[in-house]
């Protein structure tokens, strides 16, 4: 049973350029979330996509955007990238729609340059 | 503002003895807590949770208490061991107010010494 899986693990970009993480929720699993973790901090909550759509979006700017496909996979794109966006963005998913536990991928070390 | 309090960054304990993590939190309509775990180059794990409506759960050697009035839970690892050094994450769901999403602590580093 494959766990939830996240590409790429690794990247770079520089200032300005534009980001596409993808995440491919555990079997069974039909609710992605999206999470931010810079260093020294807590997971911080981006967006939770359900049905293909955005179902709750916590504070983070409208550069930050998402997509849920038919096979509940999902991705994360991030527009006009700044040095702060540096961070692990990790991809959980849950089953019915609502967060409980979640289960979490190994995330996508993003650095910024 | 921090809903979510884990005031201690690191705690170092010596193997065999009780591993104390503890989380404390604003927002009283919290529902639901849980406690992750984290190793490096991994995404967190899920650890055990607890209700609102409960004050004790109980996985094998973690134990997990919240003390509603206080706004605090604690996590217990008794007896640690060395292979129970990670990052831990508490966490809080805001049912209500956030359709689910899960509010994360800063993370306490745990080193189990053998």
């Amino acid at each position: 049973d494959a766990g939830v899986t996240q590409s790429p693990t690794h990247l770079i970009k520089t200032r300005g350029q534009q980001v596409t993480l993808r995440c491919s929720p555990k079997s069974g699993h039909d609710t992605v979330s999206w999470y931010q973790q810079a260093l020294g901090q807590g997971p911080q909550f981006i967006f939770q996509y359900y049905e293909e759509e955005e179902r709750q979006r916590g504070n983070f700017p409208d550069r930050f955007s998402g997509h849920q496909f038919p096979n509940y996979s999902s991705e994360l794109n991030v527009n006009a990238l700044l040095l702060g966006d540096s961070a692990l963005y990790l991809c959980a998913s849950s089953p019915g729609g609502a967060a409980g536990e979640l289960f979490f991928g190994e995330g996508s070390r993003l650095t910024v340059l | 503002d921090q809903q979510v309090k884990q005031n201690s960054p690191s705690l170092s304990v010596q193997e065999g003895r009780i591993s104390i993590l503890n989380c404390d939190y604003t927002n009283s309509m919290f529902d639901y807590f849980l406690w992750y775990k984290k190793y490096p180059a991994e995404g967190p794990t899920f650890l055990i949770s607890i209700s609102s409506i409960k004050d004790k759960n109980e996985d094998g050697r973690f134990t997990v208490f919240l003390n509603k009035s206080a706004k605090h839970l604690s996590l217990h690892i008794v007896p640690s061991q060395p292979g129970d050094s990670a990052v831990y994450f508490c966490a809080a769901r805001d049912f209500e107010g956030s359709q689910g999403n899960l509010i994360f602590g800063k993370g306490t580093k745990l080193s189990v010494k053998p």
